[in-house]
């Protein structure tokens, strides 16, 4: 089915670890983007990009970098987990121009210890 | 920060009853989407309204908009069991309504009563 697959759903980390949170989507959207999202605090946005090559920061996006070598990928990378990075992430596309809505990821689950 | 604000922030009801949630934000956008998350799961696309609309209609669901207030309303009529979740406000304020940056809300969590 088409859509947009994250992977792991859930992680443990320790402190200090890093890891690639891994995103891919098959609709070939230019457009994708990271939220976390924390109870009582909505969505934010991590990093978002246009295009392969072209990645740019959000609200959020002290402790993460991003690529994007392909249009169909786009991993997050955490460099040293803390435990405020423990978080729901999700990934989402979207074709841009189109004005429509976006397609979301069922969500990594990161516990940071 | 959010841009959009959903009121109430949880509402409960009987099935077949109507569901209203609000939205309201701050700046000018280009469109308002909402979404629907069950629990544990991804969020949902549900409709977009644009800044020159005002009013649309999804099978159950009807939103409205009023920029003047710079509001929106999440109309959900004849509830079901299955519409329990959260409901999210986003909105698109990016310059020439490219569409990149969504800003959600926090959500409404409804809960539908069999």
């Amino acid at each position: 089915n088409a859509g947009v697959t994250q992977t792991p759903k859930f992680q443990v980390l320790k402190t200090g670890q890093s890891m690639t949170l891994q995103c891919a989507q098959d609709m070939n959207h230019e457009y994708m983007s990271w939220y976390r999202q924390d109870p009582g605090m909505g969505l934010r946005l991590i990093h978002y990009s246009v295009g392969a090559g072209i990645t740019d920061q959000g609200e959020v996006p002290n402790g993460y970098n991003v690529s994007r070598s392909t249009t169909e990928d786009f991993p997050l990378r955490l460099l040293s987990a803390a435990p405020s990075q423990t978080s729901v992430y999700f990934c989402a596309s979207s074709s841009l121009g189109s004005g429509g809505g976006y397609t979301f990821g069922s969500g990594t689950r990161l516990t940071v210890v | 920060s959010q841009q959009g604000e959903e009121d109430p922030q949880a509402l409960s009801i009987q099935e077949g009853e109507n569901a209203t949630m609000n939205c309201s934000y701050k700046t000018s956008i280009n469109n308002l989407q909402w979404y629907r998350q069950n629990s544990g799961r991804g969020l949902v696309h549900l409709i977009l309204i644009r800044s020159n609309e005002r009013e649309k209609h999804s099978g159950r669901l009807r939103v409205t908009l009023d920029t003047s207030k710079k509001s929106s309303s999440l109309l959900i009529t004849a509830s079901r069991a299955a519409d329990t979740a959260s409901y999210f406000c986003a909105t698109d304020a990016s310059s020439g309504g490219s569409n990149y940056k969504l800003t959600f809300g926090k959500g409404t969590l409804l809960t539908v009563n069999p």
